[in-house]
């Protein structure tokens, strides 16, 4: 079992350009989120999903997508990056209540 | 009603001495909570979780104490060591397929 796992790593962007992070578990959990980490806010959800082809919003959705076509991928899009969207970010599955996280993708936009 | 306050935002404490950390709710339909434990550059974990059908839940040197009146829940470190140092937050949820609300996180280090 690999858990979550995300790709890349790290990015860098610059202004206006666009980006997928991926995000895949192996768990066949049907929850599945993706949250931004900065420094001082916490865990902020972005989107969410309960199960394939059903997603929703969280708290910061603004300048983000997300689809869900599979269970095992959750896909976070960016169309067009802006720097305030330079962060840490995590995608998440869930069985019932328990939630792992992945590694994170290390986002900077300049 | 949705938020998940928790205190304190730093804590530094003593190799060998115990490290608490506060969490408070509002929402009395919550019936899940738990904690998770970061460190620099990684992923939040889960560590240790309790069902506010009990009042404390040991594993290790980690305790959770929970009080259902007063709706709060606390972290407990026994005999703290430097490789406790991490960022924790805790976290609550309810049935049904609804995120989980999570504090704002406390950065614990341990001092020799």
């Amino acid at each position: 079992n690999a858990g979550v796992t995300q790709t890349p790593k790290f990015q860098v962007l610059k202004t206006g350009q666009s980006m997928t992070l991926q995000c895949a578990q192996d768990m066949n959990h049907e929850y599945m989120s993706w949250y931004r980490q900065d420094p001082g806010m916490g865990l902020r959800l972005i989107h969410y999903s309960v199960g394939a082809g059903i997603t929703d919003q969280g708290e910061v959705p603004n300048g983000y997508n997300v689809s869900r076509s599979t269970t095992e991928d959750f896909p976070l899009r960016l169309l067009s990056a802006a720097p305030s969207q330079t962060s840490v970010y995590f995608c998440a599955s869930r069985l019932i209540y328990e939630q792992y996280f992945g590694p994170g993708t290390r986002l900077t936009v300049t | 009603q949705q938020q998940v306050k928790q205190s304190p935002q730093s804590l530094i404490v003593q190799k060998g001495g115990i490290s608490i950390i506060n969490c408070a709710y509002e929402n009395t339909a919550f019936d899940y909570f738990p904690w998770y434990q970061q460190f620099p550059g990684k992923g939040p974990a889960l560590l240790i979780a309790i069902r506010p059908d009990v009042s404390e839940k040991k594993e290790g040197r980690f305790t959770i104490s929970f009080n259902k009146s007063a709706k709060q829940f606390s972290l407990h470190i026994m005999d703290s060591q430097p490789g406790d140092s991490a960022t924790y937050f805790c976290a609550a949820s309810m049935q049904g397929n609804t995120p989980l609300v999570f504090g704002k996180g406390t950065r614990l280090s341990v001092i020799a």
